[in-house]
């Protein structure tokens, strides 16, 4: 079967840096996304990755290795407005989306 | 902002009702897609429409019906609903349907059903 694991919950500092992983098991891969989701509001986009390595963008960064089926999701200088969760999605070959239940960062001063 | 709203924000709904969940888009995209999303679980796709053709339908009952009037709007229509169909609705469009393409989803209605 297709499925998503992602620890459930992680706590974290204020100004510290917290990495979020991801494993996936799907049929064929076309690519790795993190969501973010604030309590009561939408999931919002946050990274893309299809080929093996790092991308950065701003304090987030994401990173993907296809062979171990493993991502990772790691923010930096973390503040309390990063205090949400993060959803680890995979699509597979018929572009189907495999949605991990998401990790609950929380930030602490 | 994220261009698509969905109405209303909040139902409660008896199991002998009938009611409608409304979502709309403004991005100009071409796929909409219903999801559910239950406490502590992974978000549920229930439908999919790309160009206003239903291209998914991941075995959900009956009672949930859709419909895609036009690439700006989706609704998903209520009816004998039981408790466990409480949840948040989730409304996402994307410019297409495939790979690299990301989801825009609406703030959810939250539905309970009593």
């Amino acid at each position: 079967g297709q499925n998503i694991d992602q620890p459930t919950e992680m706590t974290a500092t204020e100004g510290a840096i917290v990495q979020i992983n991801c494993t996936y098991q799907t049929s064929g891969f076309n690519g790795l996304f993190w969501y973010q989701q604030h309590a009561g509001e939408a999931p919002t986009f946050l990274s893309y990755n299809v080929l093996d390595g790092l991308e950065e963008k701003g304090r987030f960064s994401s990173f993907l290795s296809r062979s171990k089926g493993y991502s990772y999701l790691l923010l930096k200088e973390l503040q309390m407005k990063d205090s949400a969760s993060y959803l680890c999605v995979a699509m597979d070959s018929n572009y189907q989306l495999i949605w991990g239940a998401g990790t609950k960062l929380i930030i602490k001063p | 902002e994220t261009g698509v709203t969905q109405t209303p924000r909040h139902l409660v709904m008896g199991m002998t009702n009938k009611k409608s969940l409304k979502c709309e888009q403004h991005l100009g995209h071409n796929a909409m897609y219903w999801y559910k999303q239950s406490a502590k679980k992974p978000l549920e796709l229930m439908f999919v429409y790309s160009l206003e053709e239903r291209v998914e339908n991941n075995s959900v009952p009956s009672r949930f019906s859709p419909e895609c009037p036009n690439s700006s709007h989706l609704f998903l229509h209520l009816h004998t609903l039981q408790p466990e169909d409480s949840a948040l609705y989730l409304c996402a469009s994307s410019p297409n349907r495939g790979p690299t393409y990301e989801q825009y989803f609406g703030p959810g209605t939250r539905l309970t059903v009593t």
